[in-house]
């Protein structure tokens, strides 16, 4: 069990720029999350996926981000057309069977 | 919708003291789930404890415990005999008990400093 693995850990790009994020789970975990934490707040929930299954976008998900789990196992985020306002670190989880989430370290975007 | 609300936004605790982080909560749902996690600087966030909330007795996990009060909606940590690795950003969340409702809803934070 080597925990839920993020990709990269920072990312800088200049506005207008794309840019994708990679999240590995834990081993088995069918359903995986993603979560955005900006300075001083608690992490926001942005959507999640039972196995490769899209089951829950929230509001914050705007038409500028798109979030695939290919096959059920890794996820990917993607930002296009980066905007100040999207820089954040974004978390992701994992879960099996039970309730608890576990925590990557997250990916830190730095929008210029 | 869920609301979780931390309204110390920063805790100091001499070490081996113990401290008492609050948290509330608003939800019309009978079950659910509530649970501490903390975050270290630069480091990733990590359970501490867990209660289900069809569950009277408070939960404990060696040097910490929870004090939940169903009717109040209101979930604190106790953290007993407060060591400097305890220094973090602590969040209270809230998880709904039914598929499909499976998010989590993050408070704000309360910040903790162990004084040496």
């Amino acid at each position: 069990d080597t925990g839920v693995s993020q990709d990269p850990r920072h990312k800088i790009t200049k506005r207008g720029q794309n840019v994708t994020f990679r999240c590995d789970p834990i081993s088995e975990h069918n359903r995986l999350y993603w979560y955005r934490q900006t300075l001083g707040q608690g992490p926001e929930f942005l959507t999640y996926f039972q196995n490769e299954a899209q089951l829950e976008k929230s509001r914050l998900l705007s038409d500028r981000f798109s979030a695939e789990r290919p096959k059920g196992s890794f996820s990917t985020l993607e930002i296009q057309r980066t905007e100040q306002g999207d820089s954040a670190m974004y978390l992701c989880a994992s879960t099996g069977e039970g309730s608890i989430q576990y925590f990557g370290a997250g990916t830190r975007l730095s929008v210029l | 919708a869920q609301t979780v609300t931390q309204s110390q936004p920063e805790m100091s605790v001499q070490e081996a003291e113990t401290v008492t982080l609050s948290c509330t909560y608003d939800t019309s749902e009978s079950d659910y789930y509530l649970f501490w996690y903390k975050q270290p600087p630069s480091r990733q966030m990590i359970l501490v404890i867990r209660q289900e909330a069809y569950k009277q007795q408070n939960a404990t996990e060696n040097r910490f415990s929870v004090n939940f009060q169903k009717a109040a909606k209101s979930f604190s940590l106790k953290i007993s005999d407060s060591q400097l690795g305890d220094a973090a950003m602590y969040f209270c969340a809230y998880r709904g008990y039914n598929f499909g409702n499976e998010k989590l809803t993050f408070g704000t934070g309360t910040r903790l400093t162990i004084i040496p």
